[in-house]
């Protein structure tokens, strides 16, 4: 079946421009996350939700982050204002359960470049 | 807070060497322990994973023990291949409500015919 899908695959911006990525999970699963990969980085965990609901934002930098999740199943992450430090790789990835030994499948993420 | 470290990289061997990376971590309570892959030009993937102390994760020749006394979860392989060229990142989740991944900074293994 399909996998995790985003787009754009890439997506090149001005400072101060605002951004939309989105996310298509795997259908029926429940969880969907955020992850950030800045270069030669790992990933940092920005927000988790399960269904439509986010019970964990903690790791959006700032409040020019946002996302939101509509019919349990398609997410946007939203940059408002971005900065250069905005550039990395943003990753989205779908989980069936809850408990942290089910299997996070991810898309191949969305690269964006704050000039 | 929860953190995982990994060996520095890159890592360079030739092919049908033996591959050891490092991986330690940081956690309250009892987490699941992953090791993922990022193959060049592909997404990432899960290669195997741990779930409690003493488990060993497999898969395609790789292995890792979950050792709760040295806080471990090194990756190995017998006899690298070129098609095993990628990133690895071990990560952990702490079976918290969330299920979130805390992950190291990625080792990169380059493998020489």
């Amino acid at each position: 079946g399909a996998g995790v899908s985003q787009s754009p695959s890439n997506k090149v911006t001005e400072k101060g421009k605002d951004v939309e990525l989105r996310c298509d999970p795997i259908s029926g699963h429940t969880a969907l996350y955020w992850y950030r990969q800045r270069l030669g980085q790992g990933l940092e965990f920005l927000i988790y939700f399960q269904g439509n609901s986010a019970p964990d934002k903690s790791g959006l930098p700032s409040d020019r982050f946002s996302a939101e999740r509509t019919g349990e199943s398609v997410s946007t992450l939203t940059i408002q204002r971005t900065q250069q430090e905005d550039s990395a790789v943003y990753l989205c990835a779908s989980s069936s359960g809850l408990r942290g030994y089910n299997e996070q499948f991810f898309g191949p993420g969305t690269r964006l470049t704050v000039l | 807070g929860d953190s995982v470290t990994q060996m520095e990289g890159p890592v360079t061997l030739s092919e049908e060497a033996f591959l050891t990376i490092n991986c330690t971590y940081t956690a309250t309570g009892y987490p699941s322990l992953f090791w993922y892959v990022q193959y060049p030009g592909e997404g990432l993937q899960l290669l195997l994973k741990a779930t409690k102390a003493d488990d060993k994760g497999s898969n395609k020749g790789f292995e890792a023990t979950y050792r709760k006394e040295t806080t471990s979860f090194h990756l190995e392989k017998g006899s690298v291949q070129v098609s095993d060229s990628a990133v690895y990142f071990c990560a952990l989740s702490d079976r918290s409500n969330t299920g979130k991944l805390i992950f190291g900074q990625g080792t990169t293994l380059q493998v020489k015919p």
